[in-house]
């Protein structure tokens, strides 16, 4: 099958504790992007990256941090220097290209800081 | 940046009954505007997209209409069931495959 996954489904953090949400995808997709979710609320992006060892900022980057050395895998940090991390995180992927296509979502995390 | 909105914020319906969410954008040089559907806890899930070039677009009970001049497109969704009930998203974009999200509409249908 093929998709998005993302792990863990649930995570709980302390305050002023680093803390990496995976997210991986077998679509061959070249593009990866990052959303935060608060609780009625859209989708806001943090990062994107359009390609392998490439990424930019999103509309919301500030206390996160992301890689992309796997065209797979597209990991998110949250760092203690974000003020208010609890929120449901989303990935997603895309085909880029001339047109522009759908975005395929994973299941989320909920991160919760204590 | 491009500005976004929809409405209602909620909508409840009998089911059966159809169910219009509307999406208000600025950048006139938005060309493709899709429309998500969230369930509970879930990712969001591509429903229905449509590109500039096209005013109207129907997938069985649902379907997308685009006004360009006014800025706007609008999600109908006929004969409503409960599995219909969800939060929608409308997301228009211009370029790049950079989608910017509306608030959402939350979707009760009632049986």
């Amino acid at each position: 099958d093929g998709g998005i996954t993302q792990s863990p489904k649930y995570l709980f953090r302390k305050e002023g504790q680093n803390v990496t949400l995976s997210c991986e995808q077998n679509l061959n997709h070249d593009a990866m992007y990052w959303y935060r979710q608060d609780p009625g609320q859209g989708l806001r992006l943090i990062y994107y990256s359009q390609i392998v060892n490439d990424f930019q900022k999103g509309d919301i980057a500030e206390g996160y941090s992301v890689s992309r050395e796997k065209k797979e895998s597209f990991p998110l940090t949250v760092t203690s220097a974000q003020k208010n991390p609890t929120a449901f995180y989303l990935c997603a992927s895309s085909t880029p290209g001339l047109l522009l296509n759908e975005q395929f979502f994973g299941p989320g995390t909920r991160l919760t800081v204590l | 940046g491009e500005n976004v909105e929809q409405h209602p914020s909620t909508l409840s319906v009998q089911e059966g009954d159809s169910a219009v969410i509307k999406c208000t954008y600025s950048d006139s040089a938005s060309n493709y505007f899709p429309w998500y559907k969230q369930e509970l806890g879930k990712g969001p899930q591509l429903i229905i997209d449509i590109r500039s070039n096209v005013g109207e677009k129907k997938d069985q009970r649902i379907a997308v209409t685009l006004n360009k001049t006014a800025k706007h497109f609008s999600l109908h969704i006929t004969e409503t069931q409960p599995e219909d009930s969800a939060v929608y998203f409308c997301a228009p974009s211009n370029a790049g495959n950079m989608l910017t999200f509306g608030g959402g509409t939350r979707l009760m249908v009632k049986p």
